[in-house]
């Protein structure tokens, strides 16, 4: 079945301690990204990638960084969390540029 | 820089009534366009698109949306909603002249009484 595979769903942690949030994709495509979901802003991309070795920021990147070592995994990494990084986080694919995104089913991370 | 509005954040319609949800992007230049649905707990699914032609498009669960060049818009609309179109609808617009940027209104929440 083709998906976007986010990993962990839910997490707790406290501020400062670093953690990654993983994403893959069975699709092989070129293009992903990660976004925020905060009420009332919708989806704010923070990083994208249109290939391996090849990321660019989006509109809310401080604070996170990525990497695309492999064209299926594009992980997110929060070097030092803060609480204003609670939200609800999604990877996306997509198989070229300009197209439909598909979405992964979030990952609801809490920092305290 | 561009935006995306959707103008209703919040709507409540009964079962079988008419919806129309608005969306207004800022961009004067080509753009691809979108509507995705996000059901409670869920992520987001696409419901249609619309990159030339046509401009009425069809998608899944009944909906369609109307591009409508010289108005920027592209509203959504489904005939006769029903308690399952419960979600959140986003609307979507991807610059053609630019980097992959996928760029999303504020969402509205639709809520369907039985």
């Amino acid at each position: 079945e083709a998906q976007v595979t986010q990993n962990p769903r839910y997490l707790i942690t406290v501020t400062g301690k670093k953690l990654t949030v993983t994403c893959s994709q069975n699709m092989n495509h070129e293009y992903m990204s990660w976004y925020r979901q905060d009420p009332g802003l919708g989806l704010r991309q923070i990083y994208y990638s249109m290939n391996v070795e090849v990321t660019d920021k989006g509109d809310v990147p401080e604070g996170y960084k990525v990497s695309r070592k492999e064209k299926r995994n594009f992980p997110l990494i929060l070097e030092s969390p803060s609480p204003n990084q609670t939200s609800l986080y999604f990877c996306a694919s997509t198989p070229r540029m300009n197209t439909e995104a598909f979405f992964g089913q979030g990952t609801r991370l809490t920092v305290v | 820089a561009q935006s995306v509005s959707q103008h209703n954040h919040h709507v409540i319609l009964s079962e079988a009534a008419s919806l129309e949800l608005g969306c207004n992007y800022s961009y004067g230049g080509t753009v691809n366009l979108f509507w995705y649905v996000q059901y409670p707990g869920q992520h987001l699914q696409l419901l249609l698109k619309y990159f030339s032609g046509d401009p009425l498009v069809k998608g899944i669960k009944g909906f369609e949306a109307e591009f409508i060049k010289s108005k920027f818009s592209f509203n959504l609309r489904k005939p006769s909603v029903q308690w399952s179109d419960t979600a959140e609808y986003f609307c979507a617009v991807i610059r053609m002249d630019s980097s992959y940027k996928l760029i999303f209104g504020s969402g509205t929440r639709l809520l369907v009484r039985p």
